[in-house]
């Protein structure tokens, strides 16, 4: 198993463009997210879904959005970057319930946007 | 909103030495979970805590679950180089996880 993938591990953007963040798990898990992780701030989750044509906000949504047509994929878009959208993002996916929800994260991608 | 704070935010030890970090929750939750992520890395799962004072130990690690399922502490005994990393708590309540904010772990050899 690849377990979670995320692509691509590097990007640079200027303000105002737009782009998608890929991420793919083999796992067959119903639940997947997307977090951001800066500075001093941990991880904050900014949209979540719990299965395929399910998806719901996070603390942090502005500024992005999802889809989720099939249960392996679950991209995430920013449609008009901002340098406040700097940051490293990583999507993670878990079973819900069953005794653990034990999330499994992709590598990350580490976003600039200048 | 639903906030889990964890101090400290930074903990530098000597190899040997213990370390705590404490995770507090604003409100309750329905269960805690550990990661650690090393420089560089992604958070990686450690451990989960379901029920109500609830201790568990993986080796030189142990974790707790408050007794109302407010707030949680790892204890690491006799630290080595390999602890190097942050460690995050991240609450479940509803379907949003809520993570900490981490404790940096350096161990000076």
């Amino acid at each position: 198993n690849a377990g979670v993938t995320q692509t691509p591990k590097f990007q640079v953007l200027k303000t105002g463009q737009s782009m998608t963040l890929q991420c793919a798990q083999d796992m067959n898990h119903e639940y997947m997210s997307w977090y951001r992780q800066d500075p001093g701030m941990g991880l904050r989750l900014i949209h979540y879904s719990v299965g395929a044509g399910i998806t719901d906000q996070g603390e942090v949504p502005n500024g992005y959005n999802v889809s989720r047509s099939t249960t392996e994929d679950f991209p995430l878009r920013l449609l008009s970057a901002a340098p406040s959208q700097t940051s490293v993002y990583f999507c993670a996916s878990s079973y819900l319930g069953g005794g653990t929800d034990t999330q499994y994260f992709g590598p990350g991608t580490r976003l600039t946007v200048l | 909103g639903q906030q889990v704070m964890q101090i400290p935010q930074y903990q530098h030890v000597q190899e040997g030495e213990d370390f705590t970090t404490y995770c507090n929750s604003s409100t309750t939750l329905s269960n805690i979970q550990w990661y650690k992520q090393r420089p560089g890395g992604h958070p990686v799962f450690l451990i989960q805590l379901v029920k109500s004072g609830e201790v568990k130990k993986q080796k030189r690690l142990t974790f707790q679950f408050g007794e109302a399922k407010k707030n949680s502490s790892l204890h690491i005994t006799a630290t080595q180089t390999t602890d190097v990393g942050t460690y995050f708590c991240a609450g479940r309540s509803g379907n949003q996880f809520y993570f900490g904010t981490g404790t940096s772990l350096t161990v000076i050899p």
